[in-house]
């Protein structure tokens, strides 16, 4: 069993939609959970980041952290063509600690 | 955009030979760290450097050697290049004596190994 889960994908949604991004994780020391956009052939922006359990919200993101369940996500709302890419969720056990990633998930937003 | 650059973007190597991967931090980051990216896969760290000094490795042979510089840029060494090298490899920088959160990255370097 890998230590982060991620469904690849592909998913495909109509502007508008709201779009729910989701990992499952085994290591209970992960502390830090962080949500990464990246567009083809680039580096990984930094979107959300949370610490420990709980909700964030920002803008048209909504990061969900449960830690009993080990279970992340990560919501957008009234999506649109310009959020597709893949996003990958990352976790770590704190500082000095490495970023553990998922596979990525690829969205695909049509207008 | 990050603060974070890379050079160069793109790199062609043949097979045994060696290359040299730099990364600028950001300004006010002590915290260099490195991640391969395979096509289609999530980044898969391959070691940090704190204040010079490497501290921590992921699962990477060591003719993947780094440096840090006092400016805390850093370098990122590969020996005896092989095919299954071929990947995007990604620096990313981060607060100090906070390695690994909220960590920053650059475009990246394609790295092609023929």
């Amino acid at each position: 069993q890998k230590e982060v889960e991620q469904d690849p994908g592909p998913l495909s949604v109509p502007e508008g939609a709201i779009v729910s991004l989701n990992c499952t994780y085994s290591n209970s020391a992960f502390q830090y959970f962080m949500w990464y956009r990246q567009y083809s052939r680039k580096g990984p922006e930094l979107l959300m980041y949370t610490y420990s359990s709980g909700n964030k919200e920002d803008g048209r993101f909504t990061a969900q952290v449960d830690k009993s369940s080990k279970y992340i996500s990560l919501f957008i709302r009234d999506s649109q063509p310009s959020d597709s890419a893949t996003y990958l969720c990352a976790m770590s056990g704190g500082a000095g600690t490495a970023l553990i990633f998922g596979k990525g998930t690829t969205l695909s937003v049509s207008s | 955009e990050t603060g974070v650059t890379q050079s160069p973007t793109h790199l062609i190597k043949t097979r045994g030979q060696q290359v040299t991967l730099r990364c600028s931090s950001q300004s006010g980051h002590n915290t260099v760290s490195w991640y391969q990216q395979a096509l289609g896969q999530g980044p898969q760290f391959i070691f940090q450097y704190y204040r010079e000094e490497e501290n921590g490795r992921g699962n990477f042979p060591p003719r993947f050697s780094g440096l840090q510089f006092p400016n805390y840029s850093s370098e990122l060494n590969v020996n005896a290049l092989e095919l299954d090298d071929s990947a995007l490899y990604l620096c990313a920088s981060s607060f100090p004596g906070q390695g690994g959160t909220e960590a920053f990255f650059g475009q990246g370097t394609r790295l092609t190994v023929v």
